[in-house]
């Protein structure tokens, strides 16, 4: 089925452990988009990018990088992990007609 | 630049009682508009958008929404709720030259029985 595949559905981290969230689609979706998710606090934007090779930042995007290499790859990276970053990470992807196609997310907890 | 915001974090209404999800948006270009809903330990979906045809919107599982330009407001609308409607919801606003979406905090939504 077509759509954005997340992995892994859930991390427990320790303080200061790296790790990437992987996300894929198989749309040819230029934009794809990384956003966390906390209580109360509803989606705010990591990092984006418009294609390959291009990438920006979003709302609260320290201590995440990403990289796009391909139309189909858009991975999250975490350098040091804090209890901070403990949220739900959702990747998603925008083709015509501007309309999202999200990831089951990422359960991330950071101890 | 862009904003959304949804009045209410919290609606709680009885089945079969009219759902009213409210969501006002600021922006400096034409928007498109979105609802999304979001089910318990899954990602988001698509509910409606409007994308500057009919004002009037219809999505999927009886809700609607209609675009008022005078009021920028695109509020959700469902005649009889149901157990299965209970689901947080986000309004989406996305510029029409492409630039980034702006999501609203989010509204979750309880039936009682």
């Amino acid at each position: 089925n077509a759509g954005v595949t997340q992995t892994p559905k859930f991390q427990v981290l320790k303080t200061g452990q790296s790790m990437t969230l992987q996300c894929a689609q198989d749309m040819n979706h230029e934009y794809m988009s990384w956003y966390r998710q906390d209580p109360g606090m509803g989606l705010r934007l990591i990092h984006y990018s418009v294609g390959a090779g291009i990438t920006d930042q979003g709302e609260v995007p320290n201590g995440y990088n990403v990289s796009r290499s391909t139309t189909e790859d858009f991975p999250l990276r975490l350098l040091s992990a804090a209890p901070s970053q403990t949220s739900v990470y959702f990747c998603a992807s925008r083709g015509d007609r501007d309309t999202y196609t999200f990831g089951s997310g990422t359960r991330l907890t950071v101890v | 630049a862009q904003s959304v915001t949804q009045l209410g974090s919290h609606v709680s209404v009885s089945e079969g009682a009219l759902v009213l999800l409210r969501c006002n948006y600021s922006s400096s270009v034409p928007p498109y508009l979105f609802w999304y809903v979001q089910y318990p330990n899954q990602g988001l979906q698509l509910l409606l958008k409007y994308t500057s045809a009919a004002t009037l919107v219809k999505g999927i599982n009886g809700f609607e929404a209609e675009f008022k330009k005078s009021e920028t407001s695109f509020h959700l609308t469902k005649p009889s709720a149901h157990m299965s409607d209970a689901a947080e919801y986000f309004c989406a606003v996305i510029p029409t030259n492409a630039g980034k979406s702006t999501f609203g905090d989010g509204t979750t939504l309880t039936v009682k029985p």
